[in-house]
């Protein structure tokens, strides 16, 4: 199975701060990735597809990057609404696979 | 709107079987492949199970093959997982999401609110 990693495992950012989250794949994946943010009680809200492209609704200042097995999430300036906790999921190849989560709290 | 509302769950002692189903509204299920996503309590999400659009194509994590079965029906617009010899470490909220993908697999973009599997004697 391809294993997922992201770092940092947490942060504290302030509102306004740029934030930058990455996931890395255990092998080539090509742009087969997604990430999704959740807030406690809530379930996963889908923010970007094939790394790089936001579904409808989700606000331009998030973004996707990727290089190689490496994948980049970047929130441009954090809002309040925005702190909770973000994952990884590679829909390459079966099974898929999460990364463990990166957890953004207030500063 | 699209919709998914899963239902099933409950606390069984181990060993013992539970099936989980999801009923979904607002788009064209015999479309899409469908997911299976579990969390246990304070951890991170476990991608489960995922069925393609026509159930041609079933596919399982290691900690469930064997005892976790995923089904469709299109006709009901319904998703199920049928979980057999349940473990303590199955205990957890289980979603059901969409896959956004045509007829293909790609990213869950729309998740239920999940349902609660409690696996303790």
């Amino acid at each position: 199975a391809i294993q997922m990693t992201q770092s940092p495992s947490s942060l504290s950012a302030s509102v306004g701060d740029r934030v930058t989250i990455t996931c890395r794949a255990s092998q080539g994946i090509r742009n087969d990735l997604g990430w999704y943010q959740q807030k406690p009680g809530k379930p996963p809200k889908l923010l970007i597809y094939a790394a790089s492209r936001l579904p409808g609704g989700v606000p331009s200042r998030f973004s996707g990057s990727a290089s190689g097995t490496d994948f980049t999430l970047t929130i441009s300036s954090l809002q309040p609404e925005d702190f909770a906790t973000y994952y990884c999921l590679q829909d390459y190849n079966f099974p898929f696979t999460f990364g463990p989560g990166t957890r953004v709290d207030i500063k | 709107e699209v919709q998914l509302v899963e239902s099933g769950g409950d606390l069984v002692q181990p060993g013992r079987s539970l099936r989980l189903s999801c009923a979904v509204s607002g788009f064209t299920f015999d479309e899409f492949a469908m997911h299976w996503v579990r969390q246990a309590p304070g951890k991170g999400l476990e991608w489960v199970s995922g069925i393609s659009w026509n159930s041609g194509s079933i596919n399982y994590a290691a900690s469930v093959e064997g005892r976790f079965t995923t089904s469709r029906d299109n006709a009901k617009n319904s998703l199920y997982l049928q979980m057999n010899n349940l473990r303590p470490e199955d205990t957890a909220l289980y979603y059901c999401g969409k896959d956004r993908g045509l007829r293909d697999y790609d990213s869950i973009d729309h998740w239920g609110q999940g349902t609660l599997v409690t696996v303790s004697p």
